[in-house]
């Protein structure tokens, strides 16, 4: 069974760019979550996409933004790109059935995002 | 206060002893809880999740809960070197996939 996928791995952006990310879940996963780590904020929750609808939103700009498709794959999208954006973004994924029991989230192998 | 406290350590023990590693919450809605383990330079990786309060035993890891104290903890027993990481808590208030990390706290399995 093949875990969490993330593209690309690595990416070197300019400051003032956009960039996009993919996630593609586990399969039967409809839970899409990303977060960004930084060795001084650590683990930060972004945002969590069910069924191609944002369920949850963590406390970053509007220059981050995402979305889902309807085979769960996802996609996350930073605009006008700032020297503190440089990080590891990673996505987790879950059944996101109803239920705590179903909330075990794993995490692709992270894009690792230098901006300059 | 933050939402998720862990002592960053790091925590160095001997092989072959129990680490143990701690972590409170600050949300009594919380309803799951679980112990991410993450090598430099890698992703965090599950190891435990726990739901209701008291142990759970999974090989030579045990993960403990306390809703009314609000801590979780995770037992290591017969350390290795390869446990040598930075083991993270996370808290879930809900059914959905919001977790709320810790800062992580970094073992040293000594040989």
């Amino acid at each position: 069974k093949a875990g969490v996928t993330q593209t690309p791995r690595y990416l070197i952006k300019t400051r003032g760019q956009q960039v996009t990310l993919s996630c593609s879940p586990i399969s039967g996963h409809r839970s899409v979550s990303w977060y960004q780590q930084t060795p001084g904020q650590g683990l930060q929750f972004l945002f969590e996409y069910f069924s191609e609808t944002q369920r949850n939103k963590g406390n970053f700009p509007g220059r981050f933004s995402g979305r889902q498709f309807s085979n769960s794959r996802s996609e996350m999208n930073v605009s006008t790109l700032e020297l503190g954006d440089s990080a590891l973004y990673l996505c987790a994924s879950s059944l996101g059935k109803s239920g705590i029991l179903n909330t075990e989230a794993f995490f692709g192998q992270g894009t690792r995002l230098t901006v300059v | 206060q933050k939402e998720v406290e862990q002592n960053s350590g790091p925590l160095s023990v001997p092989e072959g002893a129990i680490a143990s590693l701690n972590c409170t919450y600050s949300d009594r809605g919380s309803q799951s809880f679980f112990w991410y383990r993450q090598y430099s330079g890698k992703s965090p990786e599950l190891i435990m999740s726990i739901y209701s309060n008291g142990d759970k035993e999974d090989g030579r890891f045990t993960a403990q809960l306390n809703k009314a104290s609000q801590y979780v903890s995770l037992l290591i027993r017969d350390s290795q070197p390869s446990d040598s990481a930075t083991y993270l808590c996370a808290v879930n208030r809900g059914a959905t996939n919001k977790l709320i990390f810790g800062t992580g706290t970094l073992l040293a399995v000594q040989p």
